[in-house]
């Protein structure tokens, strides 16, 4: 099992450019998130899914957009980027609500120019 | 809205010593805390964890205390080693629409010096 693997692992875009970042889970978990990390600011959920069809708005949403492709799939999207999206992104899982662990990606890098 | 706030940011510790790291949550339906932790340049991993129905948990050196009247949580890890240099996370889960909204704490830095 690889568990939760995200795409690409470092970039760096100019302001204005879009760009999509793809995680897959092979632990046929329901629920999958997406978290920026940031210094001193702990991990912040951007989106989640609850479930396959569903997403939904989390803490830090403005500016980006999600897609829940499938059960496995579930990618980030940054418009229009920002510097201020500069920002590890965290892809993560679980197997439903509240109690179960939060597996996350090894994470990538993303510096906006 | 949900909150939770973690001290200290830095520990600085000898090896074999104690290190504490304390949490308080906003929430009082927060029901599930879990601890992670995350090595330089690597992804967050769960160390241990602690539902609300549990006082303290245990796991070899390291050891989680809830008290919920108050509304805080602890990581303890004793006989420190350099290999627990990392930054760690705490954080709090309510129970929201069959997904694990979880809050996470700022992070402490822990330093173990040899």
């Amino acid at each position: 099992n690889a568990g939760v693997t995200q795409t690409p692992k470092f970039q760096v875009l100019k302001t204005g450019q879009s760009m999509t970042l793809q995680c897959a889970q092979d632990m046929n978990h329901n629920s999958m998130y997406w978290y920026r990390q940031d210094p001193g600011m702990g991990l912040r959920l951007i989106y989640y899914s609850a479930s396959e069809g569903t997403t939904d708005k989390g803490e830090v949403p403005n500016g980006y957009n999600v897609s829940r492709l499938n059960k496995r799939e579930f990618s980030l999207r940054l418009e229009s980027a920002a510097p201020s999206q500069t920002s590890v992104y965290f892809c993560a899982s679980s197997d439903g609500g509240s109690g179960n662990t939060i597996y996350f990606g090894e994470g990538s890098w993303l510096t906006v120019v | 809205g949900e909150n939770v706030e973690q001290h200290p940011s830095t520990l600085s510790v000898q090896e074999g010593d104690s290190a504490v790291i304390k949490c308080t949550y906003s929430d009082s339906a927060s029901n599930y805390f879990p601890w992670y932790k995350q090595e330089l340049g690597k992804r967050p991993q769960l160390i241990i964890d602690i539902r609300s129905n549990v006082g303290e948990k245990k796991d070899q050196r390291i050891a989680v205390t809830l008290n919920k009247t108050a509304k805080h949580f602890s990581l303890h890890i004793t006989e420190t080693q350099p290999e627990d240099s990392a930054v760690y996370f705490c954080a709090a889960s309510t129970p929201s629409g069959g997904y694990n909204k979880l809050i996470f704490g700022a992070g402490t830095r822990l330093a173990v010096h040899p």
